[in-house]
């Protein structure tokens, strides 16, 4: 079965960073490209970056550019999201989703997601 | 970026009750790179259509979507108990971007 498990969320004063994790299981992680999509608290979906299965090709929300990093490890078959400058607007659940078809896509499968507090 | 709008943000119905759950993009979406998802308190989001009208795997035959273009539709045929969730439609042929949801609610 697919898994991708979150973690590295947590509270973090504004202008911190974090590094979110996510452990992915049960397919061929190198095959597919990963995505983070993120849910402040009451509110709606944002994508957030995704990037391909070879990682040469990534793609970022205007909201986020500049400011967070998406990278991935095809060894350890976990993508990462390095998020600087944090804000209060981006408090949010955090969810790593595998890319279904090619980079730009729909997300086929996933996490529970981490939720990162950014709070004086 | 494409815009999605998703009305009505609420919908009021009974179990067995017929569904309909629209989507509208500010410009063409390429291809019918449409995705709709079901969210439930707590859970993450679940696909459920893709392409604009075919099913995820394991998705019951009551979910159907359609449309094309800048107007799609989410139908659930007759609605289960486990239906009512908040719904969400995403365009994938630019960056892409979620629509605002529609939460489906007993009445």
């Amino acid at each position: 079965d697919v898994q991708l498990v979150e973690s590295g969320g947590g509270l973090v004063k504004p202008g911190g960073s974090l590094r979110l994790s996510c452990a992915a299981s049960g397919f061929t992680f190198s095959s597919y490209s990963m995505n983070w999509v993120r849910q402040a608290p009451g509110k709606g979906l944002e994508w957030v970056s995704s990037i391909s299965s070879s990682g040469s090709y990534i793609y970022y929300a205007d909201s986020v550019r500049g400011r967070f990093t998406i990278s991935r490890d095809n060894a350890n078959n976990s993508p990462y999201l390095q998020m600087n400058s944090l804000r209060a607007e981006d408090t949010a659940v955090y969810y790593c989703a595998r890319g279904a078809r090619g980079v730009i896509s729909f997300f086929d499968y996933w996490g529970q997601g981490t939720l990162v507090t950014v709070s004086s | 970026e494409i815009v999605l709008t998703q009305s009505p943000g609420t919908l009021s119905l009974s179990p067995g009750d017929r569904a309909t759950l629209s989507c509208r993009a500010s410009q063409t979406v390429s291809s019918s790179y449409l995705a709709w998802y079901q969210q439930k308190p707590g859970q993450a989001p679940r696909l459920l259509i893709y392409g604009a009208s075919s099913r995820a795997t394991g998705i019951p035959d009551r979910f159907s979507g359609s449309g094309s273009g800048t107007d799609f539709t989410l139908t659930i045929s007759r609605l289960e108990p486990e239906d009512f969730a908040v719904y969400y439609c995403q365009q994938y042929g630019t960056s892409p971007t979620f629509g605002g949801g529609t939460k489906v609610g007993i009445k």
